[in-house]
Parts: structure tokens; sequence; C-alpha cells
């Protein structure tokens, strides 16, 4: 079946421009994630989504980043008046939380990664 | 708040190789850890993902185990091959979270 896709998957803007980053997440997959990472740095927490539950919001780095979802399908991740240090690649996963066992299975898939350059 | 350390940072070794790689966190009351390769420029790819109730799991030639009292997990990758060239990483969960930390990684290459 198709994986995690995200779009653009290169994205290069002005510094004050606000740019929209897309993720079709696996479908059937009720959590998505949001990550950055920065070039030779480890991944960075955003933003989780978990089915009709308020997102969990702590790993935005300021109010100019959001993010939505439509019910268990895309979601858009939104960056206002981009500054330089966004500069970063963007990687969106998805997981199945169904029950198995003692405790809900929570494998992450990854998509590809949109790449945003700020100049 | 989860603490994930990877050791080595990198490594260099021959082809056929048996390798150990090494992640340790700080809260061990965890429902899960899961390992990952990511290649250069691209996403991340899920190689094991190991719950709280097992000891390990494997998967062709990789083998990771987990401990959850001493906080670590291990990878094994036996008779390394040049495509397992990649950084692995490790993504551990705090305690009662579904939202996994994640190690800085090991870069691997392997040489023919």
């Amino acid at each position: 079946g198709a994986g995690v896709s995200q779009s653009p998957s290169n994205k290069v803007t002005e510094k004050g421009k606000d740019v929209e980053l897309r993720c079709d997440p696996i479908s059937g997959h009720t959590a998505l994630y949001w990550y950055r990472q920065r070039l030779g740095q480890g991944l960075e927490f955003l933003i989780y989504f978990q089915g009709n539950s308020a997102p969990d919001k702590s790993g935005l780095p300021s109010d100019r980043f959001s993010a939505e979802r439509t019910g268990e399908s895309v979601s858009t991740l939104t960056i206002q008046r981009t500054q330089q240090e966004d500069s970063a690649v963007y990687l969106c996963a998805s997981s199945d939380m169904g029950g198995r066992g003692d405790h809900p299975y929570n494998e992450q898939f990854f998509g590809p990664g949109t790449r945003l350059t700020v100049l | 708040k989860q603490e994930v350390t990877q050791i080595p940072a990198a490594l260099s070794v021959p082809e056929g190789e048996n390798l150990v790689l090494n992640c340790s966190f700080t809260d061990s009351a965890i429902y899960n850890l899961q390992w990952f390769r990511q290649d250069p420029g691209k996403g991340l790819t899920s190689l094991l993902l190991i719950q709280s109730s097992q000891r390990e799991q494997t998967s062709g030639r990789l083998n990771a185990s987990l401990d959850k009292s001493s906080g670590r997990s291990t990878l094994y990758i036996a008779a390394s091959q040049p495509g397992d060239s990649a950084t692995y990483l490790c993504a551990v969960p705090s305690g009662g979270s579904y939202i996994p930390t994640f190690g800085r990684g090991t870069s691997l290459i392997v040489h023919p």
C-alpha cells in the first residue's frame, strides 16, 4: 500500500513569506506527527495529532508555527513570516494506535520530508 | 523528560563484521522503542519496534534487544554489507507518552 507522502519535496522561499507543508498519512493511521531536522542535527518533535483529541503542540518553537489535521486524514503545517533559522527538513510520520496486547501498537512510518530553504 | 544517548556516534568497519549499536535512555517507563535507519537526504525507515513487554525483535540480519530496567537497547547487525551504510536512530517515548525522543544517531560506514 501507499506510504506517507509529503509535498512539496523542496520549497525555497524568501524571509517573511508564509509557507504550507502537506502530509498525507497512511490510510487508517490515527496518529500523525510532525518533526523538524536541521542540518546535522537530530529530530525535533513539533506536534502530535491522535484521532479527534486536542493536538499536543508542546514542540512548536513559536507562534509562527501552526498545524491542522482534517479528521484522520491530511495534515498541513504552516509557518508564518519565515525566518532563516526555519530552514530545515520537515518530516511527517503516522502510526496505527490500534490496541495489541498490553499497549497500543505505535510503529511510526515516515514520509520523505520537505526540505525548506529560507533565503 | 526522556534523554536518549547513542554510542558510538560514528563507526567505520570492513564488510562482513558483526556490529553492535547502543542506545540508552533515562526514563524506563516506556511503551516501546523503535530503531530506524536514515540514508543521506532521505526520510527515516523503520527497522524494528520492540514493545515494552518484549526483550528482543529480529528482522533478517538485524536483532534488537531491550532491557527496560537498565534503560538500554542494542541493535545487532550481522555480517555487515556496504548497503548497511546509513545513520541508525533509536526513538524512545517518555513514560506514559507516545511522543518519542530521538537519539542523535550512529553514523555507520561499511566499506568493501
